[in-house]
């Protein structure tokens, strides 16, 4: 069974202050994995697919990165309109996706 | 926009009450997926349909829940005799095969 455990659960951080969010998975054949964010009362909004250990991507002030036991996001000098939940899955053997809790990101001004 | 639409967003049903929860694709993805989301929860997998084919149901929690597709194109996940653990919101994704999802807004039941 494919599982997602991501850390921190919550995170209060000053405006240009840099952190990293994890995202640590079991997965039988990983065939991507995805991160999103999501705000209150909206669905989930993809940001970044990885597919390999060491595989690299980055948006603006977001970088996800992968090993092959965990995902890292990566937020540089982040904003306040960063503030939201960030949610990691897996896709493996199964169709659908496999989410974690996800980690609620507060960016105080 | 051309991204997924879901209606109602918003559902108040009592319980033992039938509700019929529509999603509308981004036009031209084959891949459709229902997802139930808790409070506090990501949103975890209840179904999946290829055009029109149900390939995976192994998420729906009781046989009070049925999904269709059709037509290959708008899906309804249909909740019999909703009870108020049913209360959730019900997410519908859309895909070009087995690339990225894309989610729609939601639909937020509450079953009283």
């Amino acid at each position: 069974e494919d599982q997602v455990t991501q850390s921190p659960e919550a995170l209060r951080l000053q405006e240009g202050e840099s952190s990293s969010l994890n995202c640590s998975y079991t997965v039988s054949g990983l065939r991507g994995l995805f991160w999103y964010r999501q705000d209150p009362g909206k669905g989930p909004e993809f940001l970044f697919t990885l597919y390999s250990a060491g595989e690299e991507k980055e948006k603006e002030r977001l970088k996800a990165t992968l090993t092959k036991k965990e995902s890292f996001l990566h937020i540089t000098a982040p904003k306040p309109e960063d503030s939201a939940t960030y949610l990691c899955a897996v896709q493996g053997g199964a169709d659908g996706l496999t989410f974690g809790k996800g980690t609620h990101l507060i960016i105080q001004p | 926009g051309a991204g997924v639409s879901q209606s109602p967003r918003y559902k108040v049903a009592k319980r033992g009450q039938d509700v019929a929860l529509r999603c509308d694709p981004i036009s031209g993805h084959v891949s459709l997926f229902w997802y139930q989301q808790a409070l506090g929860q990501g949103p975890e997998f209840l179904t999946y349909f290829q055009n029109e084919a149900q390939l995976d149901k192994s998420g729906l929690p009781s046989d009070r829940f049925f999904a269709e597709r059709p037509e290959g194109s708008v899906s309804t996940l249909k909740i019999q005799r909703t009870q108020q653990e049913d209360s959730a919101v019900y997410l519908c994704a859309s895909s070009y095969g087995f690339s990225e999802q894309f989610f729609g807004p939601g639909t937020r039941l509450t079953v009283l």
